[in-house]
């Protein structure tokens, strides 16, 4: 079955960018009508919603991140990834990925385990 | 669009119904008809997994304990008769809108 799994850096500095990949595995990131997205949790809080890509490229961002954020798919590899730049404090979180089905439902069905990222110096 | 749940602890003995509720600032009623609200459960350590969606359909695999109802700004998840392995936290959150938004969370702990 399809699985997901982030990797990156669990520490990073402030200022500095953050960079996370998840890569897709037991199925194509090309297949189906889906977006895969982005959900960071900061320690005793809820979901917040980053940013989604679908397998053309297509990106929609939270607008409060936009100005910091890119999200990119690399088919070929069968994987996405968020980059994040000039990070502070307020970014530490577990960071998830996640697909998310695509119209009509547009649900989170399918999730990574998370990797928690610290900023710090 | 806000989301707010209630309660945000609800203690359950277990065998006894439980209820969370949700409201959203504004309707989740899409032009097509559906209602863009989803409930989320996630147990200590783990990412959420999907309980329900556009408001009363539940997931994949879900135990028919658990139902959403609702419409318009005011929903609620109920489950049926509580069991230990339901404990976690609970989020409604909306997907009208590509800027998804979950609530506070319902953290349901066994009495």
């Amino acid at each position: 079955q399809v699985q997901l799994q982030e990797s990156g850096p669990g520490l990073v500095k402030p200022s500095q960018t953050l960079s996370l990949t998840c890569t897709v595995s037991g199925g194509s990131i090309s297949s189906g009508s889906y977006y895969w997205t982005w959900v960071r949790q900061p320690a005793g809080k809820s979901p917040e919603w980053i940013g989604r890509i679908n397998a053309r490229g297509n990106t929609d961002y939270n607008p409060f991140l936009r100005s910091r954020l890119t999200i990119s798919v690399d088919t070929s590899k069968n994987q996405f990834s968020l980059e994040l730049s000039s990070v502070t404090a307020a970014d530490a979180a577990v960071y998830y990925c996640a697909r998310l089905s695509g119209a009509p439902y547009w649900y989170f069905d399918l999730w990574g385990r998370g990797t928690l990222v610290t900023v710090s110096s | 669009i806000v989301m707010t749940q209630s309660p945000l602890s609800l203690p359950v003995t277990p065998g006894e119904p439980a209820s969370i509720s949700c409201r959203s600032s504004q309707s989740l009623l899409q032009t097509n008809g559906d209602t863009y609200l989803e409930w989320y459960l996630q147990k200590p350590g783990q990412p959420p997994q999907l309980l329900v969606y556009l408001a009363s359909n539940r997931a994949s695999g879900v135990p028919d304990r658990f139902s959403g109802s609702g419409s318009g700004t005011d929903f609620t998840l109920t489950i049926s008769r509580v069991e230990a392995e339901d404990v976690g936290v609970y989020y409604c959150m909306q997907a009208l809108h590509t800027l998804y938004t979950f609530g506070q969370g319902t953290k349901l702990e066994i009495k």
